[in-house]
């Protein structure tokens, strides 16, 4: 079954340094999105991505869509303490069938002040 | 505009007993989405359902768990005879249209822990 894989599993950072957080899909996708989870919270939406190559930007943060659909990274510039949380990315297999999402096991961010 | 409604926030079971889930989708929202988190771990995806019809449960264990979007009423998933291996955040979520359609943003309920003792 499709696989996805996040890297690292947890990131410290000093605050105002940069953060990313890459994602890797055994097979090709359809598309990919982005959650957010505060500790002790329920995964938030932050973007969908679509298309091949496609960049999208939300102020700090920045995302990306690979070439071939199988990967995709987040990368947040001058990390702030409202960044702590697990980032997830959740993939859609291409090609139909099942319509879960496949999300990753996520990527801890751990700020210090 | 209520988000995600899920019952109960915490949820105590003995080994044997069942569990009850609830989740009310947004308002408009006809697609549900269960999914299972184990500490420290992702979101496991276990079912997705429309309104009385299971669309995908190719996550949801063969035995003991079940799930149900009635007409009327919420999402429930059921648990059987729960084991300590049960216990874990149970989130829902819903959205507007499939993962494949425009609308496909899925918006998750504060979710359901439950713990097996």
């Amino acid at each position: 079954g499709q696989q996805v894989m996040q890297i690292p599993q947890y990131q410290h950072v000093q605050e105002g340094e940069d953060f990313t957080t890459y994602c890797n899909s055994s097979t090709t996708l359809s598309n990919i999105q982005w959650y957010k989870q505060r500790p002790g919270g329920h995964p938030v939406f932050l973007i969908q991505l679509v298309k091949s190559g496609e960049v999208k930007k939300q102020k700090r943060l920045t995302f990306q869509f690979g070439e071939a659909k199988k990967n995709s990274s987040l990368h947040i510039t001058a990390t702030q303490t409202t960044d702590v949380g697990t980032y997830f990315c959740a993939g859609l297999a291409s090609g139909g069938g099942a319509d879960g999402l496949t999300f990753g096991k996520g990527t801890h961010l751990i700020i210090q002040p | 505009n209520a988000g995600v409604m899920q019952n109960p926030r915490h949820l105590v079971r003995r080994r044997g007993q069942e569990a009850r889930l609830r989740c009310s989708p947004m308002k408009g929202h006809s697609h549900v989405y269960w999914y299972r988190q184990l500490p420290e771990e992702g979101l496991k995806f276990m079912v997705y359902l429309q309104k009385e019809n299971i669309i995908d449960e190719s996550g949801m264990p063969k035995e003991r768990f079940s799930a149900e979007f009635p007409k009327e009423g919420p999402s429930i998933l059921r648990i059987q005879q729960v084991v300590r291996g049960d216990s874990a955040a149970y989130f829902c979520a819903s959205s507007q249209s499939s993962t494949s359609g425009e609308y496909n943003e899925q918006f998750f309920g504060p979710g359901t822990r439950l713990t097996v003792l």
